[in-house]
């Protein structure tokens, strides 16, 4: 039982090219999370899925789109990245519907830095 | 997008000291949860609080949820090495598909 995985770990890219984040999890967990955090601020909504083939907007949205084709893996793309896409990316999902159950299970994170 | 205040933002102290900090809010929260986020990882859940006024404990660690439902309280007693990290408060507001809303942090530091 990994838990939830993330890849890859580390990314340098240019401004302007794209690329995938992959969040992975082997706990049968219907609700996962795409978070991003940078220096002196706590980790901020990205993009988030209730369900295979479901999808949301966060609070931060724009210039990043997910997928939940499976219902293990939640990918996150950048189609054109900027420097202000430098952050720390990391992943999260839920364990259960039920109302107490609200423990979020975090990725180790994506360090992402674009030039 | 809201963020939650967390105070103090940093705290060195020394090994053996109690640590407290607090998360306030300008909305109301169902749920406050306390997290934790080591250097390079990400963050593990803490603390749980569900009910206004709850008080619940995790070992050394007590937090509290406020009576308004727009605060809570973390402490830390006596403090040991391990406890080095980065502390987050998060609420969640019920319906909203468990989305949480993240504090800015108080990083604490401990010296032997």
């Amino acid at each position: 039982n990994a838990g939830v995985t993330q890849t890859p770990k580390f990314r340098v890219l240019k401004t302007g090219q794209s690329m995938t984040l992959l969040c992975a999890q082997d706990m049968n967990h219907e609700y996962m999370y795409w978070y991003r955090q940078d220096p002196g601020m706590g980790l901020r909504l990205i993009h988030y899925s209730v369900g295979e083939g479901t999808t949301a907007k966060g609070e931060v949205p724009d210039g990043y789109n997910v997928s939940r084709l499976k219902k293990q893996n939640f990918l996150l793309g950048l189609e054109s990245a900027a420097p202000s896409q430098t952050s720390v990316y990391f992943c999260a999902s839920r364990k259960t519907r039920l109302a107490r159950e609200e423990t979020q299970y975090f990725g180790p994170g994506t360090r992402l830095l674009v030039l | 997008g809201q963020q939650l205040n967390q105070s103090p933002q940093s705290m060195f102290i020394q090994e053996g000291e109690d640590v407290s900090m607090n998360c306030t809010s300008s909305s109301i929260f169902n749920t406050w949860l306390w997290y934790k986020q080591d250097p390079g990882e990400g963050p593990v859940l803490l603390i749980a609080l569900y009910k206004a006024g709850e008080l619940t404990s995790n070992g050394r660690l007590t937090a509290q949820f406020g009576i308004t439902r727009k605060d809570s309280f973390l402490n830390i007693s006596a403090s040991i090495p391990s406890d080095v990290g980065i502390y987050f408060c998060a609420g969640l507001v019920a319906g909203t598909a468990s989305k949480l809303t993240f504090g800015t942090g108080t990083r604490l530091q401990v010296t032997l």
